[in-house]
Order: structure tokens, then sequence, then C-alpha cells
């Protein structure tokens, strides 16, 4: 079943702007990943946050994670215009690999 | 390091038919997952393979079935193909199953359309 739920669930943002976007679950959890897909594309991993971390960096990306809400947020500095993509959060419960998706967020970065 | 591979990239099938998906996965990685992308329901996780053993499954019809093999090369077969089976199928590699700190990547995906 799935269990990421992201809100906004579409955004536009001008070049240069901050995006944000929040992902909900509903179980415990092992890990919370997001992914990037390009137009109906395979998926890119962006960024994996274990259970007992509460945020993590990678180049213009943070993300949080608040296990006590269940909720995660995934935040992108400084917005390129390569950024325009589709972004699911997934959550992965313990002793296995299957990733639960949430229905995604599409973000649009105008130049 | 050669990615995850999926052929066919395109394929078109009539209601009925059955047909036949093949992933590979990164080269030593062991685990090959199954997804299922429609504009409707979103990603759905389909089935998991570990070392040629299926270790989970979604909750699909059993027209839907894969397999490993052993060098870890997965396929997936759907038989008795319906107009809602049009979909992206997506197959994912990790390293391995149940430590919770693998990601997992993803090859570009088969799109079947079912006419």
């Amino acid at each position: 079943s799935q269990q990421g739920e992201e809100d906004p669930q579409a955004l536009s943002i001008q070049e240069g702007e901050n995006a944000t976007m929040n992902c909900s679950y509903k179980t415990s959890i092992n890990n919370l990943q997001w992914y990037r897909q390009n137009s109906g594309r395979g998926l890119v991993h962006l960024i994996l946050i274990r259970s007992n971390e509460r945020e993590k960096h990678s180049g213009r990306l943070r993300v949080t994670l608040d296990t006590s809400k269940k909720s995660s947020s995934l935040l992108i500095t400084a917005s390129r215009a390569a950024d325009t993509a589709s972004y699911f959060c997934a959550t992965v419960s313990y002793g296995n690999n299957r990733l639960a998706f949430g229905k995604g967020n599409q973000v649009v970065v105008i130049p | 390091k050669a990615g995850v591979t999926q052929t066919p990239r395109y394929l078109i099938k009539t209601r009925g038919q059955q047909v036949t998906l093949s992933c590979s996965p990164i080269s030593g990685h062991r685990s090959v997952s199954w997804y299922q992308q429609t504009p409707g329901q979103g990603l759905q996780f389909l089935f998991e393979y570990f070392s040629e053993t299926q270790r989970n499954k979604g909750n699909f019809p059993g027209r839907f079935s894969g397999r490993q093999f052993s060098n870890s090369r997965s396929e997936m077969n759907v038989s008795t193909l319906e107009l809602g089976d049009s979909a992206l199928y997506l197959c994912a590699s990790s390293l391995a199953v149940g430590t919770g700190n693998t990601e997992a990547f993803f090859g570009q995906g088969t799109r079947l359309t079912v006419v």
C-alpha cells in the first residue's frame, strides 16, 4: 500500500528560488528516500535518511525527518531549470527493500 | 559501471496476449524489484527477488509473475493482458535486502501499451 503522501502536489517557481516539498507516512519505517523522475523516465535516487537521523544534506538538497510526526521534507535551494521534474518520497520498512511511494510532486522551475 | 538495463523500452501488445519484460541489474547487485507506474495509481510495488527467490510480493493478480536467474537478471511476465495493464514498468536493483541502508537504482523502464 502507498505510504508516502507528498504535499504540495504541484509547484511552480522561478529559477533561484527555493522549493520545499513535504511527505507524510503512516507506519514505522526503517528509512525514507527521495527520488526524482524526469518526463516519465526512470527514477533517480536523491537522498536516503534513516529513522534515527533528523536531517541530511546533499549538495543543494536538504531533507528532514520527524518520526514523531511521521513526516519528511525536501528542500531544494537555489533551484535551476534542470530541477524541473517529479519528486517522490518512498518509505522502507524493516526487513525488506520494498519502496512504498507517494503520489509525487511536480516541480516546474521557470528560467 | 553499467546501470540497470531494461528491455525492451517500448512495447505495444493486444488484449489477451502475454508479455515478458527483462531487467539486468547493476553488476554485483542481487536484489531486483519491479514497480508499475500509472497516472491513476502512481508507483506500485509488484515484487522483489533476491538470490533467485521471491522475497516480497505486491497486491497484483496472479497474471503478473516474475523470476530471477542465477546471474541476478530478472524477468517479469504478464499474461492475458488487459487495457489497464498499460503502464511504465520499472525495475530497480540494490545491493542487499533488508539492510535498510541501500538505495535503489532504477532502469529507464519499459513503456507497455495494451490496445
